[in-house]
Order: C-alpha cells, then structure tokens, then sequence
C-alpha cells in the first residue's frame, strides 16, 4: 500500500457530463499529480499541483482541471466528457515537487457512454 | 517529440530464470529513469531507478542498465516468480521542466511460467 487513496475506484458517466475524482495524498507529501492510463496504454501526464497551485501541464484540454487543498489533497474535474475519456485515472503524491519517488494510488476506473 | 517505447509487448518466462524487459527512449536530454510495475486493478509501483550519470543500478532481484549511446534502458530480473507477473513500464522524467511530469512507455506484459 502506497497510503495515496482515491475515490470513487469505478464510475460511469454519459457524454456532456462532468466528473470529479478526489485523491488523498500520502502523510508528508505536498505534491500530487494526475495521470489518465487507456486500456493498454502507459498513463499520460495530466498535471501537477504543489502547494494548491497547478505546477507542469501535459497535453490535455482546458476542461480537465484541477484543485489542491490546504491538507495537499486534491481534485481532478473533467467537463463535458467525451468518450475518449474513458480511462483509469492515476493520482500520485511526491515529498516534493522536484522530481523523485512518485506513489501512486490504485486508480478511479472511469466509463464514459 | 519526446517519447518513450518497448520493444516486445509481451514477454513469457520459465519460472527461475532471468527476465530481461528492454525500452528505448528518443530525448536524449532525459536524465533520470524509472523502471514501474502495475499489476492488474492496481496502480504503477516503482521499482528502480536510474540517473544518466550512472550506466548500472541494482536493488533487491532487479538490475537496471542504461546505454545513454544508444538512448536505451534494461530491467533484469533475476529468479523470476510467479509474483512477478505484471505490465512493466518504463518512464522518464522530462527534465525541461523537471518535476514529476513522467512520459511512460506503452508498458511490456510479463507472464511467468510454473
């Protein structure tokens, strides 16, 4: 166990709607960051939060975003869902923001119909 | 572009012998590089890394090798167990940026025999 928790673990939506996924990060940590991993697929860099603020984007539209919390959890929001959004998402909590060991938590299955 | 990329998608091995998983990667800026296994349901778990300055890393059963010359990267996996059956990725940590923004391989499927 890595102590990075994330809810829901499965869920499904239908196109246009909107979803929050929620990550706890593990104790001591004050980075996290988002990744979405297709079937069969290695996860794609969504972004990083340090210190509730966005810190690195990869290469996904403005309607995938984000929230950090005093308490370094954090939120990835996607809106107007397409159906290439269907994915596992990935959340990891780093020490620092600076490169190093990532945990990363077991993932919320999303389905998009 | 930056990527990262695995030669054989699925590798089959007796168990007890040595697996061997191999990546290429093309930024030749890249200067640090994780080796992940995820097992099925479950998140990528780290299992070694390496830093461009170093050409051989090892931990417990694993050995990672780096051949900065031909901008390749080797998982050794010695003793190989049933408990070792996953998808292994490997990834490297965009240095243009630094932070934990990670470029993934498509991941090598590793399937151990009994």
């Amino acid at each position: 166990e890595t102590g990075v928790t994330q809810s829901p673990t499965h869920l499904i939506k239908t196109r246009g709607q909107q979803v929050t996924l929620r990550c706890s990060s593990q104790s001591g940590h004050n980075t996290v960051s988002w990744y979405q991993q297709a079937l069969g697929q290695g996860p794609q860099f969504i972004f990083q939060y340090y210190r509730e603020e966005e810190n690195g984007r990869g290469n996904f539209p403005p309607r995938f975003s984000g929230l950090q919390f005093p308490n370094y959890s954090s939120e990835l929001n996607v809106n107007a869902l397409e159906l290439d959004d269907s994915a596992l998402y990935l959340c990891a909590s780093s020490r620092n923001r600076g490169g190093g060991e990532l945990f990363f938590g077991e993932g919320s299955r999303l389905t998009v119909l | 572009g930056e990527s990262v990329g695995l030669h054989l998608p699925t590798l089959s091995v007796q168990e007890g012998d040595n697996s061997i998983i191999n990546c290429a990667y093309s930024n030749s800026a890249s200067d640090y590089f994780i080796w992940y296994k995820q097992e099925s349901g479950k998140g990528p778990q780290f299992i070694i890394d390496i830093r461009s300055n170093m050409d051989k890393r090892q931990g417990q059963r694993v050995t990672v090798l780096l051949n900065k010359t031909v901008k390749h990267l080797s998982l050794q996996i010695a003793a190989t167990q049933p408990g070792d059956s996953a998808v292994y990725f490997c990834a490297e940590n965009g240095s243009a940026g630094g932070g934990n923004k990670l470029t993934f391989g498509t991941g090598t499927q590793l399937k151990v025999e009994l």
